[in-house]
């Protein structure tokens, strides 16, 4: 069935260092690719979204491309703040309509 | 407009308790659907509802009953609770149709302790 592998994390950044969390899924067909934010004691956002190949998604200086050739989706943010500390969650939408989700990764920007 | 709203936000049961967590929507979606989040696991699909009176099955749906008689409420059903059910529980909304890129809209989250 579909799946999403993300980085493990907890990813431990200085304020204004590059951010990168890997994404990869497994599905059949084209799947629609979405990073969720969920900020501390929260529910889940959404973040930025990609519904087919090369599709670029960006919101508040984060972007990620949907790379059909490596199945990937992977998060990047050029300079992060303290306020982007949160978990990040990868999702795709399959062809059953069902979103499945990464189980998260952990980030931690300090001052 | 609310959003997507959950009832209670905390819970403390016993084992072998019964109880229903609460999830309404007032954006006319379609597609609702109950999520688990536990530690190092991610969100994990319970039970889901493509409309009024039909549900289906998610991951992890076992301890779990759902039912769906309007558009706007979807309460997830514990039977009988067990320490394994402890939990934080995520309630989300989203329009149906062809379009691939219906945002899922989340509740806060019901956070639920069973000793």
């Amino acid at each position: 069935g579909d799946s999403v592998t993300q980085m493990e994390g907890p990813v431990t950044l200085s304020e204004e260092a590059f951010l990168t969390i890997n994404c990869t899924y497994t599905a059949t067909g084209y799947p629609s690719l979405f990073w969720y934010v969920q900020y501390p004691g929260e529910g889940l956002q959404l973040l930025l979204k990609a519904t087919k190949a090369d599709d670029k998604g960006s919101n508040k200086g984060f972007e990620a491309t949907y790379r059909k050739e490596t199945t990937s989706f992977h998060l990047e943010k050029g300079s992060v703040q303290v306020s982007d500390s949160a978990v990040y969650f990868c999702a795709l939408r399959g062809r059953d309509d069902k979103i499945i989700f990464g189980k998260g990764t952990r980030l931690h920007i300090l001052p | 407009n609310a959003g997507v709203t959950q009832t209670p936000k905390f819970q403390v049961l016993k084992t072998g308790q019964s109880m229903t967590l609460q999830c309404a929507q007032d954006m006319n979606h379609e597609y609702m659907s109950w999520y688990r989040q536990d530690p190092g696991m991610g969100l994990r699909l319970i039970h889901y509802s493509v409309g009024a009176g039909i549900t289906d099955q998610g991951e992890v749906p076992n301890g779990y009953n759902v039912s769906r008689s309007t558009t706007e409420d979807f309460p997830l059903r514990l039977l009988s609770a067990a320490p394994s059910q402890t939990s934080v529980y995520f309630c989300a909304s989203r329009g149906a149709g062809a379009g691939p890129s219906y945002e899922q809209y989340f509740g806060p989250g019901t956070r639920l302790t069973v000793t």
